[in-house]
């Protein structure tokens, strides 16, 4: 149990356009999922806090106009980077809890290539 | 503001023996908690150990341990009979006391390696 999945997990975009990444519980229902970037041979980041139904907590930093967090369901959040330009590849990660399990579960991870 | 460190960027081990990563952290808090996870090269997170701040109790995870210092804020991870599926790279977190939705603060992460 308490499987997160994330999808894609590696995807390549050009310089200007969007990509969205995906990343689900599949056997929980998850109130609270996170978003770390991690760069080369370096640790997670926290780049933002998101409940559902309500807007994401991004941290300094982030800028949030740029990287669009939605977590509309139990089971889903989404992060859109916009406009992406080369300096937004990295690693993203998704962490995802419930309330009722004193846990977070991380997804795979999604490895972003802009070129 | 809470921090973790990691002292240490890199550990060797000869298989079968046994190995201790470090980890200090810093926090004005009183109940927290404290993990270890592992990325291998796969790069998905694993939760090796976790350790709340109220139990004196060192945690145990068959070949992994931990020596939790509440007073000198230390945290250090101890693996036994090393094996190689044990190389990968090994982060310290910090959890402040709120439930799973608080976020982990992570250390800078030592990578393993296993010699045969």
């Amino acid at each position: 149990g308490a499987v997160v999945s994330q999808h894609p997990s590696w995807v390549i975009c050009k310089s200007g356009t969007s990509v969205k990444i995906e990343c689900r519980s599949l056997d929980f229902q998850a109130t609270t999922m996170f978003w770390y970037r991690q760069f080369p041979k370096q640790s997670l980041m926290l780049m933002a806090t998101s409940n559902e139904g309500s807007k994401a907590t991004y941290e300094q930093g982030v800028e949030k106009d740029k990287f669009l967090i939605n977590h509309a369901s139990l089971t889903l959040s989404t992060l859109t980077v916009t406009s992406a330009h080369p300096e937004d590849s990295s690693f993203y990660i998704c962490s995802a809890s419930t309330g009722y399990i004193d846990e977070q579960y991380f997804g795979p991870g999604t490895r972003l290539t802009v070129t | 503001a809470q921090t973790v460190t990691q002292s240490q960027p890199e550990m060797s081990v000869q298989e079968a023996e046994t190995v201790t990563l470090s980890c200090t952290y810093d926090t004005s808090e009183s109940d927290y908690y404290l993990f270890w996870y592992k990325q291998p090269p796969s790069r998905q997170m694993i939760l090796v150990i976790r350790q709340e701040a109220y139990k004196q109790q060192n945690a145990t995870e068959n070949r992994f341990s931990v020596n939790f210092q509440k007073a000198a804020k230390s945290f250090s991870l101890k693996i036994s009979d090393s094996q190689l599926g044990d190389a990968a790279m090994y982060f310290c977190a910090y959890r402040m006391d709120g439930g799973s939705q608080g976020n982990l603060i992570f250390g800078k992460g030592t990578k393993l390696s296993v010699k045969p």
